[in-house]
Order: structure tokens, then C-alpha cells, then sequence
């Protein structure tokens, strides 16, 4: 069975801080890719980044980057230099092969980001 | 964005009703998606569809079921509401049938059943 972990449920900064979002996954495949979404208040889900299990690359887009760590089934994001806009919840899910893509998707990081 | 709309977005019914939800889209994807959020458990499939007339269960599927007569169109239904099924439910799409394939999601529909 898969499952994912986001052990944060609330985290505060202010504005201009760094923040982690972590995300601890588990599954018996060998190929399996990771996902970030984030949920604005106004409810959407927005895709962030896919990542397969042959690439641990870390990954940076602007103010944001990953580290991807099979070594201990990692998959963390952070975000630097926060802004009230990142205000969001923060899903880390999971897909395996097989077929359909099915997610699995961890509870969720609330981000609070404050003047 | 891709094309997804969810029909009703909010709906308020009462125990032991009949509801359907609708997902539409204009993407032409093969596979899509029912999945319903809740505090403290995320977002947890419900049913999932891989073509017309092809569907499968998830992992919370109990008090649901769906149908896909057209590409385009996704209907989730609960055959006797319960309140334990008020809930946030969220549609998505996606063109792979491939692990790692990217899923689109609608806007959402917020359910409440008294």
C-alpha cells in the first residue's frame, strides 16, 4: 500500500522567511513519481512539480525548490523569501505504476504567511 | 488551464436523497477522476474512469458509483445521501495512463447533506 506523510499541519512566517514543507512517502515500487499541489484559498487545486523515481535532482523554480531524497523518502519543498501570496495548503501526493495514474495524496501543510 | 467544469458547485440535500455530480471536459482525456477532500485525510480517490463505459473503484468508494457514456462527461452519484458524505469533491483528468501522468482538476463542489 502507499501512503504519504506531511507531519506539518500549520506553520506561521513572516513574510521574507524560508519555509519547509515536508513530505515522507512510502511505496514498493520501484518507479513511482512524486507530486506538490498547492490549494489557494479560493479552493483550486494548482499543479507545482512531478518528479520520478529515477531523477533526485533537486529542482528550483523562482522562489521554490525541491529535494528529493530516496535515501530516506523524502520528498521536501521549500520556499524561500515567503510572500502572503504562498498563504496556501500544500498537498504532496504519490502515483505508481500501474495503470491510470492513481494519487495518493498526504493531508496537507496549511502555510500561513503574515506581514 | 484545462477544460473542466463541475456542476453544481454547491449543493445542500437532505439524508437519504439521491445526488449526482457531474464533471465535464473539453480536453478530450481518457482517464478521469472522483476524488473528495476532508479535514485530516487530504484528497482520497473515489472512482476513476480509463474510457467510456470503463470504470473502477478507489479507495473510498463505498455509497458511490459512476458512470461515463461520453469522453466528456464523469457523473458521480450518491444512491441515498448520508451526512457522513458531506464533503468537498474534486474531478480531475488526465491524458496518460502512466504513472507520473499530470492530473487537471475542476474547481470543486461542495457538498452538504443534513
Amino acid at each position: 500500500a502507499q501512503k504519504v506523510t506531511q507531519a506539518q499541519t500549520e506553520i506561521s512566517v513572516v513574510e521574507k522567511e524560508d519555509v519547509t514543507l515536508d513530505c515522507v512517502y512510502e511505496t514498493r515500487d520501484t518507479t513511482y513519481y512524486l507530486f506538490w499541489y498547492k490549494q489557494p484559498p479560493s479552493g483550486e487545486l494548482v499543479f507545482l512539480i512531478r518528479r520520478n523515481s529515477f531523477d533526485e535532482q533537486n529542482e528550483i523554480s523562482g522562489r521554490y525548490s525541491w529535494n528529493f531524497q530516496k535515501s530516506t523518502s523524502s520528498f521536501n519543498f521549500t520556499i524561500t523569501a515567503s510572500q502572503v501570496v504562498d498563504s496556501a495548503v500544500y498537498f504532496c501526493a504519490l502515483s505508481s505504476t500501474g495503470t491510470a495514474s492513481k494519487l495518493t495524496f498526504g493531508t496537507g501543510t496549511r502555510l500561513q504567511v503574515t506581514l | 488551464d484545462a477544460g473542466i467544469t463541475q456542476s453544481p458547485r454547491h449543493k445542500v440535500t437532505e439524508t437519504g436523497t439521491p445526488v449526482t455530480l457531474r464533471c465535464h471536459q473539453t480536453e478530450n482525456h481518457r482517464y478521469m477522476y472522483w476524488y473528495r477532500q476532508d479535514p485530516g485525510h487530504g484528497l482520497r480517490l473515489i472512482h476513476y474512469s480509463y474510457g467510456v463505459k470503463d470504470t473502477d473503484k478507489g479507495e473510498v468508494s463505498d455509497g458511490y458509483s459512476v458512470s461515463r457514456s461520453k469522453t466528456e462527461d464523469f457523473l458521480l452519484t450518491l444512491e441515498s445521501a448520508t451526512s457522513s458524505q458531506t464533503s468537498v469533491y474534486f474531478c480531475a483528468i488526465s491524458e496518460s495512463r502512466l504513472a507520473g501522468g499530470e492530473q487537471f482538476f475542476g474547481p470543486g463542489t461542495r457538498l452538504t447533506v443534513l
